[in-house]
């Protein structure tokens, strides 16, 4: 089955540092993969999603995120954390064949220090 | 504009009752999904629904049920058997038949039970 893992339920970095935040999925072909931003009490927005085009995938406010198959990883990274990244991000996948089911890893919080 | 909106935003309810949360999109998309979330848990499955008048259990279905009449609408219903409903529920939807098919989130109804 697939799965998808965020190592570390909080992450904390000052701003202008870099930001990483970890995903590794389990899948035995290439998968489809996302990344999602939650502010609180709020739904989810995409940040960005891998469509096998090209494993290195830019999203929106400045975040990024690269395929890399050989380490089953799709880590999102900012190169400079504004107060405003401050949120929930989950990673997810959405499983193959027929059914369009997601699975979600679940969560980092990303708290970004002044 | 398109996309998912939620009602109520926040809903109380008396142990023993039944609620319905309205779940409703305006994108055109196929497939729709109830989650629920609690704190530390990312987001579990609990209904899909992937054309009119189908739709099939997720992961923590007991205790829920839904009805998905027409395209745009997918209500979720709590009854009186799901012994810890307090949570924050999310609807999505998605197309279904492209490469990815990203996932659209609404905003959210946090229900409390008294």
């Amino acid at each position: 089955a697939q799965s998808v893992t965020q190592l570390g339920s909080h992450v904390s970095v000052s701003e202008g540092a870099l930001v990483l935040l970890r995903c590794n999925y389990s899948s035995s072909v290439p998968p489809y993969l996302f990344w999602y931003v939650q502010y609180p009490n709020q739904g989810l927005q995409l940040l960005l999603k891998y469509t096998s085009a090209a494993t290195l995938v830019k999203g929106i406010n400045g975040f990024e995120a690269e395929f890399k198959k050989s380490e089953t990883s799709f880590h999102l990274t900012k190169p400079s954390a504004h107060m405003s990244d401050a949120a929930e991000y989950f990673c997810a996948v959405r499983t193959l064949g027929g059914t369009y089911k997601y699975i979600f890893g679940t969560g980092t919080r990303l708290k970004v220090l002044a | 504009d398109g996309g998912i909106t939620q009602s109520p935003k926040y809903l109380f309810r008396k142990e023993g009752q039944n609620v319905t949360l309205s779940c409703e999109q305006n994108l055109n998309h196929d497939a729709m999904y109830w989650y629920r979330q609690d704190p530390g848990q990312g987001l579990r499955l609990i209904y899909y629904s992937q054309i009119v008048n189908d739709f099939q259990k997720g992961d923590i279905a007991e205790g829920y049920s839904v009805s998905r009449e027409k395209k745009e609408s997918f209500p979720l219903t709590v009854t009186s058997a799901q012994k810890n409903p307090t949570a924050f529920y999310l609807c999505a939807s998605t197309s279904v038949g492209g490469a990815t098919d990203t996932q659209y989130f609404g905003p959210g109804t946090r229900l409390t039970v008294l």
